[in-house]
């Protein structure tokens, strides 16, 4: 059965440094999405996209955060300058879309800002 | 987005015991999904309820969407130790986000 994929699994970061993080959606699915768990929390949306653009993101969102669909195969979300709070699992999914789909999500990128 | 609530927050229960959770929303569903999320896993889509009063099977696990769509439960037969994880219910669904909640934390005891 197709996967989502994402990489790395595990990525350690200096405060302040810039971080991408990368996903591979289901081939033939339209809608992508990033979420975020903090340790021991509930996940979080943070952005949906579909068409090569935005097409609705969270307050957590903000303008440290970006996504790009840089070939017809990854996703990623980029965090500009990042914080001791955004250690967190960041996890992709993506959707046919259409009412009845559900989404997929990969195994999580666990991001930990020293 | 629709917000529900979902109880427990959290329950043990005995290996082959049943476990319910109920989710209920103020307003009524289009549609409602149930996601699983295994201890340090990904939310895993168990299934997505849509007709009003339906009720869907999967082995062990029974789900029922309420006649006015305003709830949903989730039954577990018989738990195994398999089953432990987080159980979410979420309205929407589709292009639109999951809003997760809380969900209800199973725990089986062998």
């Amino acid at each position: 059965e197709p996967e989502v994929t994402q990489t790395p699994s595990h990525q350690v970061t200096q405060m302040g440094q810039e971080v991408i993080l990368r996903c591979v959606p289901i081939s033939n699915h339209l809608y992508f999405y990033w979420y975020r768990q903090i340790l021991g929390q509930k996940v979080e949306f943070l952005v949906s996209f579909y068409n090569n653009e935005i097409s609705e993101k969270s307050e957590i969102f903000d303008d440290q955060f970006s996504v790009e669909r840089p070939d017809g195969s990854n996703f990623t979300l980029k965090i500009r300058s990042t914080k001791l709070e955004d250690s967190a699992m960041y996890f992709c999914a993506s959707s046919r879309g259409g009412l009845l789909q559900p989404q997929h999500f990969g195994d999580g990128t666990r991001l930990s800002i020293l | 987005g629709q917000q529900v609530m979902q109880i427990p927050q959290y329950q043990h229960v005995q290996e082959g015991e049943d476990f319910t959770t109920y989710c209920n929303s103020s307003t009524t569903l289009s549609n409602i999904q149930w996601y699983k999320q295994r201890p340090g896993g990904h939310p895993v889509f168990l299934i997505q309820l849509v007709k009003s009063g339906e009720v869907k099977k999967q082995k062990r696990l029974t789900f029922q969407f309420g006649e006015a769509k305003k709830n949903s439960s989730l039954h577990i037969t018989a738990t195994q130790t398999t089953d432990v994880g987080t159980y979410f219910c979420a309205p929407s669904g589709g292009y639109q986000k999951v809003t997760f909640g809380i969900g209800t934390k199973l725990q089986v005891i062998p």
